[in-house]
């Protein structure tokens, strides 16, 4: 089975700080993808990654950065965290050998900005 | 531009009760679609896919089939359980696009 793993649940943090998420997934997959989730909005792609090194803006990339040095590790990057960035978190990935695409997600992250 | 909608929540249901979501899509090609589920502190997971037109997809109970004419996909099942409350989203995916999520649909099933 695909294991997607997100390095914390629940995470609070200041306004101004740095914040750092991490995505681990262990199947080899090609592609990264990170989203928030919001009441009533559903999932927003922030940024997504179809290699290493390489990284494409999705629907709301603005306060946010990503990294990918490795082909298992995707992080998503808060330079300096403000209150509307309190949100959930999900780390995505899939295969370019799945031609319909499934994504397969972590747990989430629930951040807190105060 | 290609876009997913489903029908708004919550939605609530007795035990044993028959389950329709609603779901349309628009796209420029031939979307893949898919319904995730969202379980109580969960992640998303698929719960089924189709690929092209008048495939059936199916887990759990669940079914939905791919209606090229209606543009729809929408979520049944004929006798829902407690531990069908969840929340459940409508995607699609075209050849050259990512994956667009709907806004999610609430599930709450009470014994």
């Amino acid at each position: 089975d695909v294991k997607v793993t997100q390095s914390s649940r629940y995470l609070v943090k200041r306004t101004g700080e740095k914040v750092f998420l991490e995505c681990v997934q262990d199947m080899d997959h090609e592609n990264m993808f990170w989203y928030r989730q919001d009441p009533g909005l559903g999932l927003r792609l922030i940024y997504f990654s179809y290699d290493v090194k390489m990284k494409e803006k999705g629907d709301i990339p603005e306060g946010y950065s990503v990294s990918r040095e490795k082909k298992e590790r995707f992080s998503l990057i808060l330079e300096s965290a403000s209150t509307n960035q309190t949100s959930m978190y999900l780390c995505a990935s899939s295969s370019d050998r799945d031609y319909a695409d499934t994504q397969y997600f972590g747990p989430g992250t629930r951040l807190t900005v105060l | 531009g290609n876009s997913v909608t489903q029908m708004e929540g919550p939605v609530t249901l007795s035990e044993e009760a028959f389950l329709t979501i609603n779901c349309t899509y628009t796209a420029t090609g031939y979307p893949s679609l898919f319904w995730y589920v969202q379980y109580p502190g969960e992640g998303l997971q698929l719960l089924l896919k189709a690929t092209k037109a008048d495939d059936k997809g199916s887990n759990k109970g669940f079914e939905a089939t791919y209606r090229k004419e209606t543009t729809s996909f929408h979520l049944e099942k004929g006798s829902v359980q407690v531990s069908d409350s969840a929340v459940y989203f409508c995607a699609q995916k075209t050849s050259y696009d990512k994956v667009i999520f709907g806004p999610g649909t609430s599930l709450s099933v009470i014994p």
